[in-house]
């Protein structure tokens, strides 16, 4: 079974300043997916970023942008230019093509940004 | 309203009762997921379904029932609560299978049981 892991329970990060939130995972496939999701306070999941592990290139979403080390298992997000919107709960997931879609995650990472 | 939505938001229940929560979709997805959130274990996968009347349980499926008799809503009932069931559930769709189909996760729906 696949197991996601993020070591950090809680990150901060100044306003304006960039912050990598760690994710690794175990898997023995070769095709997967991964993903960050956003949670703010209202709860409501948000898709930030995702990655196809066959895919050479890091994934950029505006601010967003991951760093894939599929040899080391590594799926790291980094947040440029933080803002106080980026306050929230992110967690990192992964996705098996053969498993009827269904989403593993880590335990996530509260981000608090301050001023 | 268009999306995935839940209902109640909020439910408050005694251990031993019943209590079914509600997931609707209006995008016709043929997969839908619930799962549960709590403190220290992220999202954990209760049960899923891949089509109206395929159902399959997830990771932590012990004391709840699901069904699906219409593509567009998946109902989640604990038949006789606990305690430990005390929880935030997630609805989610997909629109089919595979990893590069995005899931779309409904607001949630706090559950205390008392």
């Amino acid at each position: 079974a696949q197991t996601v892991t993020q070591s950090q329970p809680e990150m901060s990060v100044q306003e304006a300043e960039t912050v990598t939130l760690s994710c690794t995972y175990d898997t023995s496939e070769s095709d997967y997916y991964l993903f960050w999701y956003k949670q703010p306070p209202s709860r409501q999941m948000i898709l930030v970023i995702r990655q196809e592990a066959y895919k050479q290139q890091n994934a950029t979403e505006n601010r967003f942008s991951v760093n894939f080390q599929k040899a080391a298992k590594s799926f790291s997000l980094k947040i440029s230019d933080s803002q106080l919107g980026d306050a929230a709960m992110y967690f990192c997931a992964y996705r098996s093509p053969g498993t009827a879609s269904k989403l593993t995650f880590g335990t996530g990472t509260r981000l608090q940004v301050t001023l | 309203d268009a999306g995935i939505t839940q209902s109640p938001r909020y439910k408050i229940t005694e251990t031993g009762r019943q209590v079914t929560l509600m997931c609707h979709q209006t995008w016709s997805h043929s997969y839908m997921f619930w799962y549960r959130q709590d403190l220290g274990h992220g999202l954990r996968l209760i049960y899923y379904s891949a089509a109206a009347d395929i159902t399959d349980k997830g990771e932590v499926p012990d004391g709840y029932v699901v069904s699906r008799s219409k593509t567009e809503n998946f109902p989640l009932t604990l038949e006789s609560a606990t305690r430990s069931q005390t929880s935030v559930y997630f609805c989610a769709s997909s629109e089919s299978w595979g990893a590069s189909y995005e899931q779309y996760f409904g607001p949630g729906t706090r559950l205390t049981v008392t």
